[in-house]
């Protein structure tokens, strides 16, 4: 069955610095695909990325960076410069493609604060 | 604008009586879902739609039920027989699985439940 962790229940950080968020996952499929949202105080939840399992590029958007590494089976999240405007839970998930089309597990999130 | 739109942003009611919360999108995505998250918990799956007039039970459907009688809206009604019903709902939308394809999901601002 799939399942997505996030360990870092917490973080809390001061304004520039950087930081990194924890996402490893379980999957049997060989296709699969990977996404990071962000859910500010509002509570809407805003894409981030999609990463398919056949592409292990990193990706780079301006502060944000992505490291896919299958041999770890994991997808980390690094922000750099950290802003008071990152504050908000974040949210990796995993979609199997074989199997179960286009659901999302979801894991628990990660609540990011920036400290000014 | 193109999105997806839930109301109301706040609902109360008492316990025992059925509760409809409304999602729309204009989108013209194929496939729409409806998730349930608790307070400091991810996302959890109630039900979804990969085409009009037919949909799937997610991962804690029993007290939920669901229509999609038309592309653009997925209403979800919280029956009497839920029973812990208090929760933020969020309701999202994504282009279908096509060609081995998964899309991102795109979510609306959600609707906090409160029964009482």
């Amino acid at each position: 069955a799939q399942k997505v962790t996030q360990a870092q229940t917490e973080i809390s950080v001061v304004e520039k610095e950087d930081v990194t968020l924890d996402c490893v996952y379980e999957t049997r499929d060989t296709t699969y695909y990977l996404f990071w949202y962000k859910q500010p105080p509002s509570g809407e939840l805003v894409f981030l990325i999609r990463r398919n399992s056949f592409d292990e590029q990193n990706e780079i958007s301006g502060r944000y960076s992505w490291n896919f590494q299958k041999s770890t089976s994991s997808f980390n999240f690094t922000i750099t410069a950290s802003q008071v405007v990152d504050s908000a839970v974040y949210f990796c998930a995993l979609s199997e493609a074989e199997t179960s089309g286009s659901r999302l597990t979801f894991g628990e999130g990660t609540q990011l604060t920036v400290n000014p | 604008d193109g999105g997806i739109t839930q109301s109301p942003k706040y609902l109360f009611r008492k316990e025992g009586q059925n509760v409809t919360l409304s999602c729309e999108q204009n989108l013209n995505h194929d496939a729409m879902y409806w998730y349930r998250q608790d307070p400091g918990q991810g996302l959890r799956l109630i039900y979804y739609s990969q085409i009009v007039n037919d949909f799937q039970k997610g991962d804690i459907a029993e007290g939920y039920s669901v229509s999609r009688e038309k592309k653009e809206s997925f209403p979800l009604t919280v029956t009497s027989a839920q029973k812990n019903p208090t929760a933020f709902y969020l309701c999202a939308s994504s282009g279908n699985r096509d060609f081995g394809l998964t899309y991102e999901q795109y979510f609306g601002p959600g609707t906090r439940l409160t029964v009482t």
